[in-house]
């Protein structure tokens, strides 16, 4: 298994609603990775996961909230989200943060829309 | 100013003809570039990965350049077809440990479209 799988592909959601998105690999990848990206633009990392350990925040508001139950599993839990936070959320991962990317797979990605 | 650079930003062809996009970098130390494609609403899927001793990397009819003295990458398409009208990605990976941890650079993309 060589993927990175992402569930919703699409989702719609209200500013009062609480959702999440899912991310799973089943490569022993050790480092997995969120990202936001709108549209025409590149990827902006919002969150690395390292050995199930939350190491980096780039500051993402609270409305965003990241778990990483075990290894292969990561998640993106959404709540109060704003019309301005609908983009393309990506997961990915790699062998090891740090290891110069080995590996590093992106998902499919979810579109999310928040209305 | 962005560490990535990448041009053209936008690119129209003929299907069947070829095409080379070109990627500037000063993001250091430098541990390798990749070209990703990526089409509208997925997400990056990777085409060529290059170490610092590369030179040339092919797969299929793309084929990637790196000259690391220089600081410069290619992506040279060759036989375009109509399904690889997509965004590539040049992205480069630093050998750092420390604060750049789990980290890539992205450049802009070109927008690559494909006529018939």
């Amino acid at each position: 298994d060589t993927e990175v799988t992402q569930t919703p592909k699409h989702l719609v959601m209200g500013m009062t609603n609480k959702k999440s998105l899912k991310c799973e690999q089943h490569m022993g990848h050790r480092a997995m990775y969120w990202y936001k990206q709108k549209a025409k633009k590149p990827p902006e990392l919002m969150f690395v996961y390292s050995y199930e350990k939350l190491s980096i925040n780039e500051s993402v508001p609270s409305r965003f909230s990241p778990e990483c139950p075990n290894s292969s599993l990561l998640n993106l839990h959404l709540h109060a989200l704003q019309p301005e936070d609908s983009a393309l959320y990506l997961c990915a991962s790699s062998r090891e943060a740090g290891a110069r990317g080995y590996g590093y797979t992106f998902g499919s990605g979810t579109r999310l829309t928040v209305v | 100013k962005n560490q990535v650079e990448q041009s053209p930003q936008s690119l129209i062809i003929l299907e069947g003809k070829n095409c080379t996009l070109q990627c500037n970098y000063t993001v250091s130390p430098f541990s390798n570039l990749r070209w990703y494609k990526q089409d509208t609403g997925r997400g990056p899927v990777s085409l060529t990965i290059m170490t610092f001793s590369e030179n040339t990397k092919s797969n299929g009819r793309y084929t990637a350049t790196l000259d690391a003295d220089t600081k410069q990458s290619s992506l040279h398409i060759t036989a375009s077809q109509l399904s690889d009208s997509a965004s590539y990605i040049c992205v480069v990976i630093v050998s750092d440990r420390g604060s750049t941890l789990g980290r890539l650079y992205f450049g802009r993309g070109t927008q690559l479209t494909v006529w018939p």
